[in-house]
């Protein structure tokens, strides 16, 4: 167990739905990183947040965003789904901004119908 | 169109030898490594990680060799168990500048232990 915990676990929507998927980082870790697992593509990095400001972006599509919330939770939102967004999604913890461990969360596996 | 899915590198070995994963990682300005290790249905784990003013690092039953010179990595397992099985991927820092911090991961590499 990493500490890092994701919300829901399964989620199966519709296309041109929006879903908001949770993480809560490890106790103490500042920094919060959000990560797209396809089977095409691999595991691509999204965007990352420390201290709730913005602070890294990938391969991050203009329909979805994220943020970071006062007590260090992370929500990334995902809008205007299409059959192509299916994928797990992981969250993952460091506690420093940058060249840190990064500890992954369990996922949340998104099935777009 | 087809959807082709990654065609992941494999290594099967027999429990107790060794194992080495390779990985060649793209930017030679990359200054930190990791190697992750992802069970089915599991978050990655993280196994070590080497920075690039290092050539080697060990940890429990693992070491890391950096060749920045071919640009290549590697993971040694010794004496692998059937726990170790999994998919292992080395991931490079390839974010510019001290302040910037971006992970790319390789397409990873399946070791199945037989026991």
């Amino acid at each position: 167990d990493s500490g890092v915990t994701q919300t829901p676990k399964h989620l199966i929507t519709a296309t041109g739905q929006r879903v908001t998927l949770r993480c809560s980082p490890r106790s103490g870790d500042l920094s919060v990183y959000w990560y797209q697992q396809s089977l095409d593509q691999g595991l691509q990095f999204l965007i990352q947040y420390y201290n709730g400001e913005e602070r890294a972006k990938g391969n991050i599509l203009e329909r979805f965003s994220a943020q970071q919330f006062p007590d260090l939770h992370s929500e990334l939102n995902l809008s205007s789904l299409e059959l192509g967004d299916s994928a797990l999604y992981f969250c993952a913890s460091s506690a420093r901004a940058v060249l840190d461990t990064q500890y992954f969360g369990p996922g949340t596996r998104l099935t777009v119908l | 169109g087809e959807s082709v899915g990654l065609h992941l590198p494999t290594l099967s070995v027999q429990e107790g030898d060794n194992s080495i994963i390779n990985c060649a990682y793209s930017n030679s300005a990359s200054d930190y490594f990791i190697w992750y290790k992802q069970e089915s249905g599991k978050g990655p784990q993280f196994i070590i990680d080497i920075r690039s003013n290092m050539d080697k690092r060990q940890g429990q039953r693992v070491t890391v060799l950096l060749n920045k010179t071919v640009k290549h990595l590697s993971l040694q397992i010794a004496a692998t168990q059937p726990g170790d099985s999994a998919v292992y991927f080395c991931a490079e820092n390839t974010g510019s500048g001290g302040s910037n911090y971006k992970l790319t991961f390789g397409k990873g590499t399946l070791l199945t232990v037989n026991p």
